[in-house]
């Protein structure tokens, strides 16, 4: 149990174009979800928060117009990278939690922006 | 505000030995809840033990076990009959128990393990 999805896993894209994340529990409901970055041996950075029909609480330094996320149901939040440039390439994931402390992770999506 | 901390870079161990993993952590809370999570290569986070820090007992989940020390705030991993697919980053991480439904997770830098033959 206490699995969850991420897609894609990888993507490359053009700078300047707009890349779309979905993150899914698969099989609870996820009360809030979060985003992570994640470059290379270091640890996690949470970039934002986000809870099923409410705005995003986004970490200090982190662009809420450039990190859109919409998390439209118990089962699904998006990170849209806008008008994404080389700086934004890096692992990104994501974590959902049902109620219950314990944050399950999906497998990450690696971006390569061009 | 809360911090975790990991002392140890990178560690090594043979197989089929036992190897521990310090943690320490910062906090003035009384009740909060503990992980140890696993990145192997393919850097999928994996859970591998959680503490609430209200349990004395200390949690185990078949080789991994910790040393629970809440007055030292202390939160160890230990490592039994190590296999090579142990082979990975291990991080420690903190929550608050009052509001958990929408506190962060504090990680530590994490530790990275490699498991020799």
């Amino acid at each position: 149990g206490a699995v969850v999805s991420q897609h894609p896993s990888w993507v490359i894209c053009k700078s300047g174009t707009s890349v779309k994340i979905e993150c899914r529990s698969l099989d609870f409901q996820a009360t809030t979800m979060f985003w992570y970055r994640q470059f290379p041996k270091q640890s996690l950075m949470l970039m934002a928060t986000s809870n099923e029909g409410s705005k995003a609480t986004y970490e200090q330094g982190v662009e809420k117009d450039k990190f859109l996320i919409n998390h439209a149901s118990l089962t699904l939040s998006t990170l849209t990278v806008t008008s994404a440039h080389p700086e934004d390439s890096s692992f990104y994931i994501c974590s959902a939690r049902a109620p219950s402390p314990t944050q399950y992770f999906g497998p990450g999506t690696r971006l390569l922006v061009l | 505000a809360q911090t975790v901390t990991q002392s140890q870079p990178e560690m090594s161990v043979q197989e089929a030995e036992t190897v521990t993993l310090s943690c320490t952590y910062d906090t003035s809370e009384n009740n909060y809840y503990l992980f140890w999570y696993k990145q192997p290569p393919s850097r999928q986070m994996i859970l591998v033990i959680r503490q609430e820090a209200y349990k004395q007992q200390n949690a185990t989940e078949n080789r991994f076990s910790v040393n629970f020390q809440k007055a030292a705030k202390s939160f160890s991993l230990k490592i039994s009959d190590s296999q090579l697919g142990d082979t990975a980053m291990y991080f420690c991480a903190f929550t608050r128990a009052q509001s958990y439904n929408t506190d962060k997770l504090i990680f530590g830098t994490g530790t990275r393990l490699q498991v020799f033959p």
